[in-house]
């Protein structure tokens, strides 16, 4: 069970857009539209951002998005803001021997 | 609103078991569509999926922890444990307890975590 690919780090001016990716393989991400996105401010527990590639769970701002294409899924931020630095991490379903499998995760610094 | 909170001992010694339970309030952990979970966060680094237990008892296990892990479940206390046994170094984490959304056969996302608990592994 490997971890998801994501970039190490990520950043963006206020106000632009930044994307992060999420690769995985043929037996997770390629496999199934179960893919989650998490938000983790520094001492915090992580907090749900998208579901199912590309929902969003009540209060969550429509800024943040969710795509998947074949063996990857992205996140993408738009209209990025202070508040969005932060790590994120994505995670997909990968079936019932080996469930779920966490992205490597990924630093937002906003300049 | 469903609370989640992790509570055990912060140090183990190595070669011991470490034993975390999660205590779940605002719903019934008895209740199906959800898996409830723990996950685990080394210092500085990313999230580890360790294990989860349905209401039903059935448990899934990360394949590289699985011979040293119990995942349990006690209904009418409303809460589920973790113990890993022959802990080391390299099990030193903040812990998370979890529940994973599961209605309807789809979903599996984690929509509600505890606060964490940070269990060193050290004589």
């Amino acid at each position: 069970q490997s971890a998801l690919t994501q970039p190490a780090s990520v950043s963006g001016s206020p106000g632009q857009s930044i994307t992060i990716s999420c690769t995985g393989t043929s037996s997770d991400v390629g496999s199934y539209n179960l893919v989650s996105w998490y938000q983790q401010h520094p001492g915090k527990a992580p907090k749900l951002m998208i579901y199912e590639v590309s929902k969003r769970p009540s209060g969550i701002s429509n800024r943040f998005s969710g795509s998947k294409s074949g063996n990857t899924a992205s996140l993408t931020i738009s209209g990025l803001q202070a508040e969005d630095e932060a790590d994120y991490y994505c995670c997909s379903y990968a079936g019932s021997s080996t469930f779920d499998v966490f992205g490597t995760g990924t630093k937002v610094t906003v300049l | 609103q469903v609370q989640l909170q992790e509570s055990g001992p912060g140090l183990v010694k190595p070669s011991q078991t470490l034993s975390l339970t999660c205590t779940v309030s605002g719903g019934s952990i008895n209740s199906g569509g959800y898996y409830w979970s723990w996950i685990r966060q080394h210092p500085g680094k990313g999230l580890e999926w360790i294990g989860n237990i349905y209401y039903s008892g059935s448990t899934y296990y990360n394949p590289s922890l699985k011979s040293r892990l119990t995942i349990s479940i006690d209904t009418s206390k409303n809460r589920f444990s973790l113990k890993v046994s022959s802990v080391t170094a390299a099990d030193t984490a903040v812990y998370y307890c979890a529940r994973e959304n599961a209605l309807y056969g789809s979903g599996y996302y984690f929509d509600y975590w505890g606060q964490g608990t940070l269990v060193t592994v050290s004589s």
